[in-house]
């Protein structure tokens, strides 16, 4: 148990839904982070929150809407996606951002696809 | 802008052997370094983390070691068992904090 939590596991949509992944940390950490998995691609940071504030926005395109009402939940809502938006979606958690000896935990993913 | 490649990108190899697995990045200027583990339909597991100052950290039958003038890590697993079989994944955080991430190595390790 890694003490992030994601929901749902698997999601298949298509362009025209919305829809939202959850994250859940029960760490007591501070910083939360959504990184983008695609197949034979590094992982790719997208959006951090420290405290509950976005402190990085990784060029990503506006149809990702990140939001984080309290430190322990991470939302990452979806709409007109496209086919190649399909990957492994993380989340994960560290005490602070931007601590340079901290660890990030991770969730498990949300396995999404895009019809 | 800062680049990790692992070489090779999969490896399957008979239970009991000794493996290296091998981390570059092309800007030297990092702050640490660490190797993960991630497991099919799981999250990342951090295995070993090294500090810009270290040469190498340990843990059970794992060595990671750390050149950071030539831009090199390797992570050493000792008597392989079937259950390391996952993808290994390095990351550098650079000097804007970020973790950057290689592709992985899957590894299988068969009875």
């Amino acid at each position: 148990e890694t003490g992030v939590t994601q929901t749902p596991r698997h999601l298949v949509m298509g362009m025209t839904n919305k829809k939202s992944l959850k994250c859940e940390q029960h760490l007591g950490h501070n910083a939360m982070y959504w990184y983008k998995q695609s197949a034979k691609k590094p992982l790719e940071l997208m959006f951090v929150y420290s405290l509950e504030e976005r402190v990085e926005n990784n060029s990503v395109p506006s149809r990702f809407s990140p939001e984080c009402p309290n430190s322990s939940h991470l939302f990452l809502h979806l709409h007109t996606l496209q086919p190649e938006d399909s990957a492994l979606y993380l989340c994960a958690s560290s005490q602070d951002a931007g601590w340079r000896a901290d660890t990030q935990y991770f969730g498990p993913g949300t396995r999404l696809t895009v019809l | 802008k800062q680049e990790v490649t692992q070489i090779p990108a999969a490896l399957s190899v008979p239970e009991g052997e000794n493996l290296v697995l091998n981390c570059s990045f092309t800007d030297s200027a990092i702050y640490n370094l660490q190797w993960f583990r991630q497991d099919p339909g799981k999250g990342l597991t951090s295995l070993l983390l090294i500090q810009s100052s270290q040469r190498e950290q340990t843990s059970g039958r794992l060595n990671a070691s750390l050149d950071k003038s030539s831009g090199r890590s390797t992570l050493y697993i000792a008597a392989s068992q079937p259950g390391d079989s996952a993808t290994y994944l390095c990351a550098v955080r650079s000097n804007t904090d970020k973790l950057i991430f290689g592709t992985g190595t899957r590894l299988q390790v068969f009875p």
